[in-house]
């Protein structure tokens, strides 16, 4: 089955700096890979996503580039805010089907 | 609220209950997603449907957990018989079939088990 992992684990930066979350998956069938932002107590928001057939997809501060040769898809932020700060999932998956989540990556942005 | 609600939202419960989750779609959105969310971790897949029809289910899913969706509306997930390890928040995410991967997420009911 996939496996989608994730780095890195905790992501440190100062305000309007860039962070970069990297991940790699395994099952060369998965053509749909979204981000997940999630505030403590709160459910997973969408912030992006992408699909096979794009190589990459911005919107506004936030970009996602996909490899499907090396599957592996990072997330891009840019000029971060502390707002930013929270976990940030990504996940692959196929069609319609299940979505497998990577562990996640704390980002504190300190002002 | 048009979004994905969850009932309850805290259940604590002692061990050997059972107990019982309601997952409310997005209206119109024929597919309905449970995961199980444990500390530090992503959400991990349980089960899925379209519709009324239930397509996939984990591995991890022992006998003890049971998930309806029997008009094709609401779901439902029951944990039978609660172990401490069951202790996890449970989210359950709706997408809409044409064309919509996009799952959305309701905020989870988080269980405890003594």
């Amino acid at each position: 089955g996939e496996n989608v992992e994730q780095h890195p684990s905790t992501l440190s930066v100062q305000e309007g700096d860039s962070a970069v979350i990297k991940c790699t998956y395994s099952d060369s069938a998965s053509n749909y890979f979204p981000w997940y932002k999630q505030e403590l107590g709160k459910r997973p928001q969408l912030i992006i996503d992408i699909r096979s057939n794009v190589g990459e997809k911005k919107d506004q501060r936030i970009a996602v580039t996909l490899n499907k040769t090396a599957k592996h898809f990072s997330l891009h932020i840019t000029e971060t805010q502390p707002e930013d700060s929270a976990v940030y999932f990504c996940a692959a998956g196929t069609g319609f089907q299940k979505l497998v989540f990577g562990t996640g990556t704390r980002l504190l942005v300190s002002p | 609220d048009t979004g994905v609600s969850q009932d309850p939202r805290h259940k604590i419960t002692k061990r050997g209950q059972n107990v019982t989750f309601r997952c409310d779609p997005i209206s119109e959105h024929n597919r309905l997603y449970w995961y199980r969310q444990t500390l530090g971790q992503g959400p991990e897949f349980l089960t899925y449907f379209q519709n009324e029809a239930q397509l996939e289910k984990s591995r991890l899913l022992s006998d003890r957990f049971s998930a309806e969706r029997p008009k094709g509306s609401f779901s439902t997930l029951e944990i039978q018989r609660t172990e401490q390890g069951d202790s996890a928040m449970y989210l359950c995410a709706s997408s809409y079939g044409q064309g919509g991967e996009t799952q959305y997420f309701g905020p989870g009911t988080r269980l405890l088990v003594l």
